[in-house]
């Protein structure tokens, strides 16, 4: 089955700098690569998502970068805010399950003021 | 109508209770989801219903048990619950179960067991 691995576990950077988070998965039929932000006490959001048949997608100061070939995806944050911080997963979905979502292990941003 | 709603927030029960977690989506989702949630942890899949009926078991104790009165509503069932089943339980919903779409999660009802 899929396996989602997720790196740096914990990330400090100072307001205003990138942070970038790195996922690598394991199933090649795996097409749908969604981020989702888990603030404190809150619920896990969606805040950017891309598919296979695209290598790269923007929404303001977030990115995502998806390598298929080396099955591996990034999520980039520029001019990071203190609002960033949060906790972050990335996800991976396979054309052959389609309503099953295997999340990395999470990434705890931590935004320097 | 574009949320999750779950109910109730915050549920403290001990392990001879009966209790119910109940989730609600307006949003004509035909694919609801309950995960279980560890602090530090990403959620973990537990049950997938799609069109109302159960698609997914994660091999989950009978403790809990699930049940899809309508395409709008999800409860989760809880008897005779241990200490290690206090956690967040996130419920989810997405469009069409057939389709790559996005899970959209509710707010999750904090758990703990005595």
């Amino acid at each position: 089955g899929e396996n989602v691995e997720q790196h740096p576990s914990t990330l400090s950077v100072q307001e205003g700098d990138s942070a970038v988070i790195k996922c690598t998965y394991s199933d090649s039929a795996s097409n749908y690569f969604p981020w989702y932000k888990q603030e404190l006490g809150k619920r896990p959001q969606l805040i950017i998502d891309i598919r296979s048949n695209v290598g790269e997608k923007k929404d303001q100061r977030i990115a995502v970068t998806l390598n298929k070939t080396a099955k591996h995806f990034s999520l980039h944050i520029t001019e990071t805010q203190p609002e960033d911080s949060a906790v972050y997963f990335c996800a991976a979905r396979s054309y052959s399950s389609a309503s099953k979502i295997i999340f990395g292990s999470g990434t705890r941003l931590s935004i320097r003021p | 109508d574009t949320e999750v709603t779950q109910t109730p927030k915050h549920l403290v029960m001990g392990m001879t209770n009966k209790k119910s977690l109940k989730c609600e989506q307006h949003m004509g989702h035909r694919a609801m989801y309950w995960y279980k949630q560890k602090a530090k942890k990403p959620p973990e899949l537990m049950f997938v219903y799609s069109y109302e009926k159960l698609s997914i078991n994660e091999s989950v104790p009978s403790r809990f048990s699930p049940e899809c009165p309508n395409s709008s509503l999800l409860n989760l069932h809880l008897h005779a619950l241990q200490p290690e089943d206090s956690a967040l339980y996130l419920c989810a919903s997405s469009q069409d179960p057939r389709n790559q779409e996005t899970q959209y999660f509710g707010p999750g009802t904090r758990l703990l067991v005595l």
